[in-house]
């Protein structure tokens, strides 16, 4: 089992590109999420979904969208990247709200 | 809101000795509790989990110490060898709430 997969692992855009991150897992977990992680700070809760079909804002949701369109796949799209977006981007799952959640191996993302 | 923090960003440890790594967080109706280990290029991974109803628990060379009183909760390694080396995180929930992740403390590992 693969468990929680990322891709890409690396990408370099100009400001105002557009991109998408793609999450995939194994493991039949109905909780996804999207966190990036900045330099020096810890993991900050983009979007999150509850299920196949259901999305919802985390902390840092502004200049992200997401889709769950099937229960395996959680998909982070940036519209117009700009530099502040720069960061690594991770995807985690899990099996209930309060459960541990298992990460991917990272995006790092760089905005021009 | 939630906030969960680390005391000291970086930790020094002689190879054999025992780590203790400190964490505090400000909401009291924090009842899950989670260390993570984060190595050079990858994403954290799993240590051990507390839940409110318990002060103490044990994994293999780890232990989770909770404090509900002051609001502190620890993790001890044991014995802590250089592929100990990385940086922890706590993360906090309360209910109807998600994980709020601390800032990281980076552990060093001195043969």
């Amino acid at each position: 089992n693969a468990g929680v997969t990322q891709t890409p692992k690396f990408r370099v855009l100009k400001t105002g590109q557009s991109m998408t991150l793609l999450c995939a897992q194994d493991m039949n977990h109905e909780y996804m999420y999207w966190y990036r992680q900045d330099p020096g700070m810890g993991l900050r809760l983009i979007h999150y979904s509850v299920g196949e079909g259901t999305t919802a804002k985390g902390e840092v949701p502004d200049g992200y969208n997401v889709s769950r369109l099937k229960k395996q796949n959680f998909l982070l799209g940036l519209e117009s990247a700009a530099p502040s977006q720069t960061s690594v981007y991770f995807c985690a799952t899990s099996a209930s709200s309060y459960n541990e959640q298992f990460f991917g191996p990272g995006t790092r993302l760089t905005v021009l | 809101g939630e906030s969960v923090g680390l005391h000291l960003p970086t930790l020094s440890v002689q190879e054999g000795d025992n780590s203790i790594i400190n964490c505090a967080y400000s909401n009291s109706a924090s009842d899950y509790f989670i260390w993570y280990k984060q190595e050079s290029g990858k994403g954290p991974q799993f240590i051990i989990d507390i839940r409110s109803n318990m002060d103490k628990r044990q994994g293999q060379r780890v232990t989770v110490l909770l404090n509900k009183t002051v609001k502190h909760l620890s993790l001890q390694i044991a014995a802590t060898q250089p592929g100990d080396s990385a940086v922890y995180f706590c993360a906090g929930q309360a209910a109807g709430n998600k994980l709020t992740f601390g800032g990281g403390t980076r552990v060093l590992v001195k043969p």
